[in-house]
């Protein structure tokens, strides 16, 4: 069954670019969404296609998707960004997502 | 777009989990959306476990095609979740959600989640 592999943390700055990668076999032939999930809370879609910001999300959200790896880059990082986020696809007819990454910002 | 989700919120090993998503508008009769079942156990990620198109298509995670049934009404805007056999490693929050076709498979509308807890 297909796999996409996350980082299960990653730390960055109040201000600075946060990274967060996804990572599947071809994952470039794939269309990639993320969702940010705070806790207690449902998950929000805040990429699809790749690279498509969904309205009312922010611009300082953008997304990629080359080769093996997507990524979610949050540009200027805010304190409010701190949360869970997965990635997801559509592989051999099944939905699937991303361990998750938790992006703390301190 | 409103999902809601419904049903017990505690369930015996063994038995069948049953739950009821309610949808807000008429999207559910649209040919451009598949409405999805996904999970989430405690402290751990996202699952998918299956979805349904409104003319009653579906298609299911393969580990639990032996335990899943989705069904789907458009006519009360509701679709249902029945997982049989359950066990404590089903405790989850579940979610409903809507996701598109093709190549627009991405969930944009979720249901707040009801957490199901498998205890006898």
């Amino acid at each position: 069954s297909y796999a996409l592999t996350q980082p299960p943390a990653v730390s960055v700055s109040p201000g600075q670019i946060a990274t967060i990668t996804c990572s599947g076999d071809k994952l470039e032939d794939k269309h990639v969404s993320w969702y940010q999930q705070r806790p207690g809370q449902s998950p929000v879609l805040v990429m699809y296609r790749d690279d498509t910001r969904p309205s009312g999300i922010p611009e300082r959200f953008s997304g990629s998707n080359s080769g093996d790896t997507a990524t979610l880059t949050i540009s200027g990082t805010q304190a409010v960004d701190e949360a869970d986020y997965y990635c997801q696809a559509w592989a051999s007819s099944t939905l699937v997502f991303g361990g998750g990454t938790k992006l703390t910002v301190l | 777009l409103q999902l809601q989700e419904s049903g017990p919120g505690l369930v015996k090993p063994s038995e069948t989990l049953s739950l009821t998503c309610t949808v807000s508008d008429d999207s559910i009769r649209s040919s451009g959306f598949y409405w999805g079942w996904v999970r989430q156990s405690p402290g751990k990620g996202l699952e998918w476990l299956g979805s349904i198109f409104y003319s009653g298509s579906t298609y299911y995670r393969p580990s639990l095609t032996s335990r899943l049934t989705i069904e789907i009404d458009p006519s009360n805007r509701q679709l249902s979740l029945k997982l049989r056999s359950v066990t404590a490693a089903d405790t989850a929050v579940y979610f409903c959600a809507r996701h598109g076709v093709a190549e627009l498979r991405h969930f944009d509308s979720w249901g707040q989640g009801t957490l199901v807890t498998v205890s006898s």
